[in-house]
């Protein structure tokens, strides 16, 4: 069965400092993996995605992240913080018969 | 236009009655899920359909009730709801292959009192 593990309930950096939200997987076969990120009342939307290639893929609003096959993560990451990015994130594993799990989310909270 | 819709946003009922929430996407997905989120914000799914048929039915109580019509709507009927049953939840579609990410909509907030 796949899974994911996101270690951390709650992040907190200050603005202008790099951030990084960590993702651990397990599944199958190749990994499909995805970021998403919630705001408040909102439903998820979708941040970005590994799926083959280079391992380190960007994505949405200056987001990055970087797969780790040995350590079979998906870090997520960003160089610099901006207030606007504290939200929910939930990292995602989809296997190739388009199943989803979710890990537990982690709030980001950027301080001004 | 909204490329998943879910109504009503905001449901709240008293226990035992039935009740229903709607879905639709008009981004010409064949494969839509429900999923609730608790109060805690885990995120947990339900259901799965491609193309009008069942794929997932994680282990949901069978108060819980997906239909759909067709591919661009996915509807979840709920019978005899319980305090437990309040949550948000979520209708999602994506391509039916597993390489593309899913869309959410905007969830419908239940509550149960």
């Amino acid at each position: 069965a796949q899974s994911v593990a996101q270690p951390e309930d709650q992040v907190n950096v200050a603005e202008g400092n790099p951030l990084t939200v960590k993702c651990t997987y397990s599944v199958s076969g190749n990994p499909y993996l995805f970021w998403y990120v919630q705001y408040p009342n909102r439903g998820l939307q979708f941040l970005l995605k590994y799926i083959t290639g280079d391992n380190l893929v960007k994505g949405s609003y200056g987001f990055e992240a970087e797969f780790n096959k040995s350590q079979t993560s998906f870090h997520l990451k960003k160089p610099s913080a901006l207030v606007s990015d504290s939200a929910l994130y939930f990292c995602a594993v989809r296997d190739w018969k388009g199943k989803s799990t979710f890990g537990d989310g982690t709030t980001l909270t950027v301080k001004p | 236009d909204t490329a998943v819709s879910q109504t009503p946003k905001y449901l709240v009922t008293q226990m035992g009655n039935d009740k229903s929430i709607k879905c639709e996407q008009n981004l010409g997905h064949d494969t839509m899920y429900w999923y609730k989120q608790d109060s805690k914000k885990f995120l947990k799914i339900m259901f799965s359909y491609n193309n009008k048929e069942l794929i997932i039915n994680e282990t949901v109580p069978n108060r819980f009730s997906p239909k759909s019509p067709d591919k661009a709507h996915l509807n979840l009927h709920i019978n005899s709801l319980e305090l437990g049953d309040s949550a948000v939840y979520f209708c999602a579609s994506s391509p039916a292959e597993g390489r593309t990410e899913a869309f959410f909509g905007q969830g419908t907030r239940l509550t149960v009192v």
